[in-house]
């Protein structure tokens, strides 16, 4: 199976600290999109890519989160200076293209003490 | 008010009924719906993508779309306890890359 793999799948880590997630999407998908879920709701977008460019970005990623994909392959997003608030699911996804649905990874799971 | 409404149950139905789902939405941009399936710890598996009003139909999943009444609905045929998860409803413009989800509807098909 090629589908989207995020690592790690589970971070624990404690108020403060700095973390780093990364995805690697489908082998030949050029879109990349990160999402945040928290219990009980649905994934709430963070940040779009296209190859290596970062094309939309959300009002929630804050001063604090900042994603790369340095060479249009794989991406990753770091938390400096976490929070409680901080603590979500993070899901990847990709697509092929314009109009292409979005496939997800199983996410990091985030847990902040 | 939220761009994109959906109940999040639970829904309990015995196995073998037919489920729906729904959804409704406000912005009349969305061109592109989407249903995706949860499962526990889990990310979303896509199992519906449509675009435009109307009907799509993939085994026992059917997807309606009505852009007038901006409604969407998920309807599960001969629903199996493997069908037990979390059901997203998902929506995009096409211009921008976002995605917006629903809740989340929980659902739990019993033996």
């Amino acid at each position: 199976d090629t589908g989207v793999s995020q690592d790690p799948r589970h971070k624990i880590t404690k108020r403060g600290q700095n973390v780093t997630f990364r995805c690697d999407p489908i082998s030949e998908h050029n879109r990349l999109y990160w999402y945040r879920q928290t219990l009980g709701q649905g994934p709430e977008f963070l940040t779009y890519f296209q190859n290596e460019a970062q094309l939309e970005k959300s009002r929630l990623l804050s001063d604090r989160f900042s994603a790369e994909r340095p060479k249009g392959s794989f991406s990753t997003l770091e938390i400096q200076r976490t929070e409680q608030g901080d603590s979500a699911m993070y899901l990847c996804a990709s697509s092929l293209a314009q109009g292409q649905p979005q496939h997800f990874g199983d996410g990091t799971r985030l847990s902040i003490l | 008010q939220k761009e994109v409404e959906q109940d999040p149950g639970p829904l309990s139905v015995p196995e073998g009924a037919i489920v729906s789902l729904n959804c409704t939405y406000s912005n009349s941009a969305f061109q592109y719906f989407m249903w995706y399936r949860q499962y526990s710890r889990k990310g979303p598996e896509l199992l519906m993508y449509t675009y435009s009003s109307g009907n799509k139909e993939d085994g026992r999943f059917t997807a309606q779309v009505d852009k007038s009444s901006k409604y969407i609905s998920l309807f599960i045929r001969d629903s199996q306890p493997s069908d037990s998860a979390t059901y997203l409803c998902a929506m995009n413009s096409g211009v921008y890359q976002k995605v917006t989800f629903g809740t989340g509807t929980k659902l739990q098909v019993i033996p």
